[in-house]
C-alpha cells in the first residue's frame, strides 16, 4: 500500500520559512520514473503545482515561487521536504504531497494535505 | 507556461445526466500529460484519467476522457450521487506542470 504523509507547523508568522516533510511508504524514490511533488489550495480555491523532485534528483519549481521554495530528498528516510521562504498571508493553504510516476505521467497518489496559515 | 482553462466553472446537473467537461490548453499538449481529478469536499485529489483517455485503477467506466493538442473532455455517462464534486485537469507535458482552475459539479 503506498501512502504518503505532510508534516509541519500549522501556523507561521509572515515573513517566516515554512519547512514540510512528505513522508511516504509503499515506494522508494531511488525506482527509475518515480518523483514526489508538492500541490497548494488556498479555501475555496483551485489546485496550484509548486514542486517536483524526480528519482535522479532532477527538480521543477513553479517559476512564479521558483526563488522563494526548494525541494529535496532523503531516499533513506522516505522523505522530500519542501522549503518556502518569506511566508505571507496569501500562502496560507492546504499543502499536498503527492506521488509522480512516468508508468502514468500523472499524480497517481496523494497524501491527505496539510492546513498551514500564516498570520501574525 | 502552459495555461489549462476548463469550462464551465460550475454545473447543476441531476443524478442520471450525461456531462462532459471541457480543458482548454494555451498551446498542444501531448495526450500522454493530460490526466484529470476528482476532489471532494475536505478531501485530497483522486486520479481519475492519465493519458488523456486511460481510466486510473478501479474508477468506474462512466468516466472516459478524450481529446488531442489543446483540447480535452471528460465525460461522466450517468451522473452517480457520489460523482458530485469538483473536477481538475492537469498537463505533465512542460514545466510548471499546471492544473486548470478546475468545474464544479452540483445537484441541481
Amino acid at each position: 500500500q503506498i501512502t504518503l504523509k505532510e508534516s509541519g507547523p500549522t501556523l507561521v508568522k509572515p515573513t517566516q520559512t515554512l519547512t514540510l516533510t512528505c513522508t511516504f511508504s509503499g515506494f522508494s524514490l531511488s525506482t527509475s520514473g518515480v518523483g514526489v511533488g508538492w500541490i497548494r489550495q488556498p479555501p475555496g480555491k483551485a489546485l496550484e503545482w509548486l514542486a517536483l523532485i524526480y528519482w535522479d534528483d532532477d527538480k521543477r519549481y513553479s517559476p512564479s515561487l521558483k526563488s522563494r521554495l526548494t525541494i529535496t530528498k532523503d531516499t533513506s528516510k522516505n522523505q522530500v521536504v519542501l522549503t518556502m521562504t518569506n511566508m505571507d498571508p496569501v500562502d496560507t493553504a492546504t499543502y499536498f504531497c503527492a506521488r509522480f510516476t512516468y508508468y502514468y505521467y500523472a499524480t497517481d497518489v496523494w497524501g491527505q494535505g496539510t492546513t498551514v496559515t500564516v498570520s501574525s | 507556461e502552459i495555461v489549462l482553462t476548463q469550462s464551465p466553472g460550475t454545473l447543476s446537473l441531476s443524478p442520471g445526466e450525461r456531462v462532459t467537461l471541457s480543458c482548454r490548453a494555451s498551446q498542444s499538449v501531448s495526450a500522454s500529460y493530460l490526466a484529470w481529478y476528482q476532489q471532494k469536499p475536505g478531501q485530497a485529489p483522486r486520479l481519475l484519467i492519465y493519458g488523456a483517455s486511460s481510466r486510473a485503477t478501479g474508477i468506474p467506466d462512466r468516466f472516459s476522457g478524450s481529446g488531442s493538442g489543446t483540447d480535452f473532455t471528460l465525460t461522466i455517462s450517468r451522473l452517480e450521487p457520489e460523482d458530485f464534486a469538483v473536477y481538475y485537469c492537469q498537463q505533465y507535458g512542460s514545466s510548471p506542470y499546471t492544473f486548470g482552475q478546475g468545474t464544479k459539479l452540483e445537484i441541481k
